[in-house]
């Protein structure tokens, strides 16, 4: 059973323009939304994180928007750069207990130049 | 130095050998998870240790058994390595409820042939 869906698999952006990636969640236990990002031979790296008591939280030009009733959130890239091709993962955690996190199966972004 | 490290970083094994990947951390926490991520399907938990004595299976543990050596040691075996679990395995370690982020390790590629 998936408890993170996350789209697209993968998605190709101009320089400069707005990479958005999506996830939804089932598992309303959840309070812990992190990004993680993660660059070819590297294991992933922690982006940017949410709690639900937020609907957004911006640092520099990355952006997470999240929506407690549609239990969605999303990543935004503003001015999306080539360094910035890697694989995104979403991720969700409960609160207490395990702290385990569940996994989107992830998002290929590609930035040509 | 990383704070979490891997070995071996690469490994081809045959089907049937027992293959152990190993995993230590310098940061001083408790909790520490092994992953596998496979193309299009994400990060899986397979073990998760809150301490040397606590160790719990997770989502994808069949084939597999782990050993909690020390705070800062977490192994991973395979028993009887077979094909399908080819995969890279990440090492990851975390220090909730302070800070919920998993820090990963860079990663042990596995073929098994």
């Amino acid at each position: 059973q998936q408890q993170v869906k996350q789209s697209p698999q993968s998605l190709i952006v101009q320089k400069g323009g707005i990479s958005i990636i999506n996830c939804a969640y089932e598992n309303t236990a959840f309070d812990y939304f992190p990004w993680y990002q993660q660059f070819p031979g590297k294991g992933p790296a922690l982006l940017i994180a949410i709690r639900p008591d937020v609907s957004e939280k911006k640092e520099g030009r990355f952006t997470i928007s999240f929506n407690k009733s549609a239990k969605q959130f999303s990543l935004h890239i503003m001015d999306s750069q080539p360094g910035d091709s890697a694989t995104y993962f979403c991720a969700a955690s409960p609160q207490g207990g395990s702290e385990k996190l569940v996994f989107g199966k992830g998002t290929k972004l590609t930035v040509n130049p | 130095d990383a704070d979490v490290t891997q070995t071996p970083r690469n490994r081809i094994t045959k089907t049937g050998k027992r293959i152990m990947l190993e995993c230590s951390q310098t940061k001083g926490h408790d909790r520490m998870y092994w992953y596998r991520q496979d193309p299009g399907l994400g990060l899986r938990l397979i073990y998760y240790s809150f301490d040397v004595k606590d160790i719990n299976k997770g989502e994808i543990s069949d084939g597999y058994s782990v050993s909690r050596q020390a705070q800062a040691k977490f192994s991973l075996s395979l028993e009887s390595a077979i094909p399908n679990q080819t995969a890279l395995y990440f090492c990851a370690t975390s220090n909730p409820p302070t800070d919920r982020e998993q820090y990963f390790g860079p990663g042990t590629r596995l073929t098994v042939t």
